[in-house]
């Protein structure tokens, strides 16, 4: 199965600062055959079930501001977030669909400074 | 508008049963491969299970297997889990998930508000 690790655990980022998080997959969810990378990213607020921000690595889901911008290929990924707002404190995880396990990251906690 | 709504959740005692049901609505049930996904209180995301369109594939995860069974029913537009042995470790909110095409290798684009389950005697 594939582990995905993603850092930093939590970190506190001013309002209309910068976040940026990291997302390493243990192999490539890189799939040659269309050249997409199976990597998901989604915000989870307290209380709330999680909400799908990014797909395919870098595709925005309709509705997310675009502050939201994912890169990354092969097994490093990232989230950032390029002017952070009140309500964009949550946790964030990546998730890998490239194998059955459909593994997540342990999560980011983003707080505000 | 897609809505996902789980039931069932409760506090059972370990090595007992338990049937957790999603309602879905809003969209066509069965063009969709459905998931389960869960998250032990405090701690992170873990896929559980999921279940092919018609019902003819499913997959869980390793911790899960032998003794959960996902299941769907088109004409109620309906997935259920069923959970067997139920141990401590399993205790966790229970999240349904659509999976956002028409494939197993997909991401979750709409999810459910969760239903609680407490393994403990």
């Amino acid at each position: 199965d594939i582990v995905m690790t993603q850092s930093p655990d939590s970190l506190a980022v001013s309002l209309g600062e910068r976040a940026t998080i990291n997302c390493k997959s243990s192999q490539s969810v890189f799939y040659d055959s269309n050249k997409m990378n199976y990597l998901a990213w989604y915000q989870q607020k307290p209380g709330q079930p999680p909400k799908l921000l990014i797909y395919w690595a870098s595709t925005r889901e309709s509705g997310v501001p675009d502050r939201f911008s994912g890169s990354g290929s092969g097994t490093d990924f990232t989230l950032t977030i390029t002017s952070l707002q009140a309500e964009d404190v949550a946790v964030y995880y990546c998730q890998q669909f490239y194998d059955m396990s459909h593994s997540f990251g342990q999560g980011t906690k983003v707080e505000l400074k | 508008e897609v809505q996902l709504v789980e039931s069932g959740g409760d506090l059972v005692q370990p090595g007992g049963s338990l049937r957790l049901s999603c309602a879905a609505s809003g969209f066509i049930f069965k063009d969709y491969w459905m998931n389960w996904v869960r998250q032990a209180p405090g701690k992170g995301l873990e896929w559980v299970a999921n279940i092919k369109k018609d019902g003819s594939d499913k997959y869980y995860v390793h911790s899960v297997n032998g003794r959960f069974t996902i299941s769907r029913d088109t004409a109620r537009n309906s997935l259920y889990l069923q959970m067997n042995s139920l141990r401590a470790e399993d205790t966790a909110v229970y999240y349904c998930a659509r999976g956002a095409r028409n494939s197993q290798y997909v991401y979750f684009d709409y999810w459910g508000q969760g239903t609680p389950v407490t393994v403990s005697s």
